[in-house]
């Protein structure tokens, strides 16, 4: 079984300052992690996606998130925040099979403030 | 890069009847198909998995036949919520995955309305 841990529910920074959003994941697997954006009333989008090759991914928007298999966790960071970030951030473990289905945390919502 | 459409956007309906939700995968094909159900503030909550050509597989306490799935193609899946009451009432989201591929390409979500 897999599964995907967010801490906290709300992030609050300013415009410009440094943004950490924190994933810890359990998987018996080797795991594929994702960061996904949801605006309201949207769909999801993907950020960013670990498959077991640099441990160090680089997404859209300036975001990134480093794997770190010694401390199980998948934290996405973004040096300076901007206005247009606010959003609802989601956190998905899934493994390599074809049929393998996202599991996802419940999510952080990330405010910017002027 | 990969695109799922999904419609309709928003939709209102009675209670007791039925609603079509359809999502089609326009630039690849999808063989297989995840349905979520998102309520406000809460995260995706995984109802079904269908594979092109295959019957779907429900998660636990899904009523598989309120909430009927079609996969009839590879790049068309269809929700039907049959005899919507206001308890449907929800945001559902569509996520397709190509053959072989790493990706999730989700849609852009249906707000039901069940009045």
């Amino acid at each position: 079984a897999q599964s995907v841990t967010q801490l906290g529910s709300h992030v609050s920074v300013s415009e410009g300052a440094l943004v950490l959003l924190r994933c810890n994941y359990s998987s018996s697997v080797p795991p594929y992690l994702f960061w996904y954006v949801q605006y309201p009333n949207q769909g999801l989008q993907l950020l960013l996606k670990y498959t077991s090759a640099a441990t160090l991914v680089k997404g859209i928007n300036g975001f990134e998130a480093e794997f770190k298999k010694s401390e199980t966790s998948f934290h996405l960071t973004k040096p300076s925040a901007h206005m247009s970030d606010a959003a609802e951030y989601f956190c998905a473990v899934s493994d390599a099979g074809a049929n393998s289905k996202l599991t996802f945390g419940k999510g952080i919502t990330l405010s910017v403030r002027p | 890069g990969a695109v799922v459409s999904q419609h309709p956007s928003r939709v209102i309906c009675k209670s007791g009847t039925s609603v079509k939700i359809e999502c089609r995968s326009l630039d690849f094909q999808a063989t297989t198909m995840f349905w979520y159900r998102q309520f406000p503030k809460q995260s995706l909550m995984l109802m079904a998995t269908s594979n092109e050509g295959s019957k779907a597989t429900y998660e636990q306490g899904v009523e598989k036949d309120k909430f009927l799935i079609n996969h009839a193609s590879l790049t068309l899946s269809t929700l039907t919520v049959t005899s919507a009451h206001p308890e449907d009432s929800s945001f559902y989201i569509c996520s397709a995955r190509e053959r072989g591929g790493y990706g999730y390409t989700f849609g852009s979500g249906t707000r039901l309305t069940v009045v």
